[in-house]
């Protein structure tokens, strides 16, 4: 069974630009949520989306979005960025439904703002 | 969900077993703990998690204390590739929803 699969995976742009990562979860599976990892502050969840709706919300500013498709690949875009938005974005994709379930991350998306 | 804390990094050397800490005093009743690890430049990987009973898989095997303050991870015969940062989460068996909190974790360096 073929893993989750994040695009691009490296993604130089520059301040005030905007810019959407793709997420293509494990076959079956209907859960993505997506995590911003950086240096300083470490991993931290951004969102996530189930059947196409965000059930979960981390603390991010609005610039920070997702949308979920009905064949369950997930994008998150960010708008107008910041220097402070270069980081390495991974996503996650879990059966989901109730109570947990184990999670299996992408190799991230790099993406260094200019 | 409840704070762990682990130590920042622990040095294992190769063929032994790695014992990794992780405290977490404020857990309620209805909270596991999970561990992932994150080798260098590659995506989180589930290891193992459990409730209040010792765990043991392929990979690791989890002891957690009888008053579940505390657990360890037990890699048992580590290698190299074991070489990565683990993390201990704490977490509720929530109705719905996969949000993980991941703390600093423990760098763990695998020497030959």
């Amino acid at each position: 069974k073929a893993g989750v699969t994040q695009t691009p995976r490296y993604l130089i742009k520059t301040r005030g630009q905007q810019v959407t990562l793709s997420c293509s979860p494990i076959s079956g599976h209907r859960s993505v949520s997506w995590y911003q990892q950086t240096p300083g502050q470490g991993l931290q969840f951004l969102f996530e989306y189930f059947s196409e709706t965000q059930r979960n919300k981390g603390n991010f500013p609005g610039r920070f979005s997702g949308r979920q498709f009905s064949n369950s690949r997930s994008e998150m875009n960010v708008s107008t960025l910041e220097l402070g938005d270069s980081a390495l974005y991974l996503c996650a994709s879990s059966t989901g439904g109730q109570g947990w379930y184990e999670q299996y991350f992408g190799p991230g998306t790099r993406l260094t703002v200019t | 969900d409840a704070k762990t804390t682990q130590p920042p990094s622990m040095d294992c050397a190769e063929g032994r077993a790695a014992n990794l800490p992780c405290n977490h005093s404020t857990i309620s009743g209805n909270e596991y703990v999970y561990w992932y690890r994150q080798i260098h430049s590659q995506g989180p990987q589930y290891i193992i998690h459990g409730l209040k009973n010792n765990e043991t898989n392929e990979m690791a095997s989890l002891i957690i204390t009888e008053d579940r303050k505390s657990s360890t991870l037990i890699l048992p015969h580590a290698t190299l590739r074991d070489t990565a940062v683990y993390y201990c989460i704490v977490r509720g068996y929530e109705t719905s929803g996969s949000r993980l909190t991941f703390g600093e974790g423990t760098q763990l360096t695998v020497n030959p």
